[in-house]
């Protein structure tokens, strides 16, 4: 298996564009996370998903930030409007039930 | 929910000294306890776990205790090595939950 897929691995926008990342998981496996990382605030979680079923959002930073998981190979997180602060490293992991496989990373920056 | 709480924040040693990061957890019906070690750019990956019916464990240099009484657990690595140098993070994971919950890191450096 090729690991969880991220697209795209860097992406630079302005402030107010919407920004979409795209994760691929690995096949079978029934959870799907979503994580903000910045030297300011650690690792964050901010959703994640059991059988493409979103389960705990309480992460979500605001409004602006939207996931989905139209099936199980498939998710995406949107930030509109973009914002300078949401510059950071996005990553998705997937897992079987115990263990988190984490892919490379988005790296997104808001100017 | 649960709270996962992770010292030191940061830890240098020297090459070949032993390196302890400790965590404790807060509810009670945790029964995963995985380490994750992300490399300066890189993903976190993870080195070792462990599970409530067991104490410690081992793999080579790194190692793990658990003391479910206290809830707290610990990671060991022996005879540290400069490449072992990196961001450690526990979590703890409860048996009917679908996340874990991470600890805020560890930043540990190893001086040659």
């Amino acid at each position: 298996d090729a690991g969880v897929i991220q697209s795209p691995r860097h992406e630079v926008t302005e402030m107010g564009q919407e920004v979409t990342l795209r994760c691929k998981p690995i096949s079978g496996h029934d959870y799907l996370f979503w994580y903000r990382q910045t030297m300011m605030r650690g690792l964050e979680l901010l959703i994640y998903f059991n059988n493409n079923v979103p389960i705990d959002d309480s992460g979500m930073p605001e409004d602006r930030f939207s996931a989905k998981m139209p099936n199980a190979s498939f998710s995406t997180l949107k930030i509109q409007p973009s914002e300078p602060r949401d510059s950071a490293v996005y990553f998705c992991a997937s897992s079987p039930g115990n263990e988190q496989y984490f892919g490379p990373g988005t790296r997104l920056t808001v100017t | 929910g649960e709270n996962v709480e992770q010292h030191p924040s940061t830890l240098s040693v020297q090459e070949g000294d032993s390196a302890v990061i400790k965590c404790t957890y807060s509810d009670s019906a945790s029964n995963y306890f995985p380490w994750y070690k992300q490399e300066l750019g890189k993903r976190p990956q993870l080195i070792i776990d462990i599970r409530s019916n067991v104490g410690e464990k081992k793999d080579q240099r790194i190692a793990v205790t658990l003391n479910k009484t206290a809830k707290h657990f610990s990671l060991h690595i022996t005879e540290t090595q400069p490449e072992d140098s990196a961001v450690y993070f526990c979590a703890a994971r409860g048996a009917n939950a679908g996340k874990s919950t991470f600890g805020d890191g560890t930043t540990l450096t190893v001086k040659p």
